[in-house]
């Protein structure tokens, strides 16, 4: 089965801070996986892939298979990147059904 | 807007009463899940069409829920007899990665 995990609920950071939200996995095949990014009052809208291996609004995201993780950098955040961000694994094969993790609230204070 | 449209965005209703919602994809779009969230939570992937036909459906999904893709382009999600237990946020996606703004469905 697959899983992904959050263990953060929520971060709080100030300003120029790095940030560093935790996402880690669980599954048998080659996985998928996607930061997604809500603000607030807007909805669900994809923030990055790790297939895409860019840098989206400052964020980078690293597959790491050994230690099944995916998280979610920033050397220096700023006000405007508090929102919810959920971690998500897409599974591979004929059938791509997303498995969401619980997601992190991040606060970034002036 | 060129994005994907939910309707109604919210929905009150009385218990044991049945609830429909539509979602209007992105037009060039094949795929299109159903996912409900509910607070605290990331998305719970409910049900996805390619085109016109369900592929897959979640073990969530009781046989009160049913959805639809008639020709292929926009898509219902009924249920049936609702319960307290179905209040949640029902998002629609087009593709995989593009998100309605979600209907939210509260059940007194």
């Amino acid at each position: 089965a697959q899983r992904v995990t959050q263990p953060e609920k929520l971060l709080s950071v100030f300003k120029g801070a790095p940030v560093e939200l935790k996402c880690n996995y669980s599954y048998s095949g080659s996985p998928e996986l996607f930061w997604y990014v809500q603000y607030s009052r807007q909805r669900l809208q994809l923030l990055l892939r790790h297939i895409s291996r860019e840098s989206i609004k400052g964020f980078t995201a690293d597959l790491n298979k050994g230690e099944t993780s995916f998280h979610l950098k920033k050397p220096f955040a700023q006000e405007e990147d508090s929102a919810m961000y959920y971690c998500a694994l897409g599974s591979s094969g004929g059938s791509y059904i997303p498995t969401f993790g619980r997601g992190t609230s991040l606060i970034v204070h002036p | 807007d060129t994005g994907v449209s939910q309707n109604p965005r919210h929905k009150i209703t009385k218990r044991g009463q049945n609830v429909t919602f539509r979602c209007d994809p992105i037009s060039e779009h094949n795929r299109l899940y159903w996912y409900r969230q509910t607070l605290g939570q990331g998305p719970e992937f409910l049900t996805y069409f390619q085109n016109e036909a369900q592929l897959e459906k979640s073990r969530l999904l009781s046989d009160r829920f049913s959805a639809e893709r008639p020709k292929g382009s926009f898509s219902t999600l009924e249920i049936q007899r609702t319960e307290q237990g179905d209040s949640a946020m029902y998002l629609c996606a087009s593709s995989s990665f593009y998100f309605g703004p979600g209907t939210r469905l509260t059940v007194l």
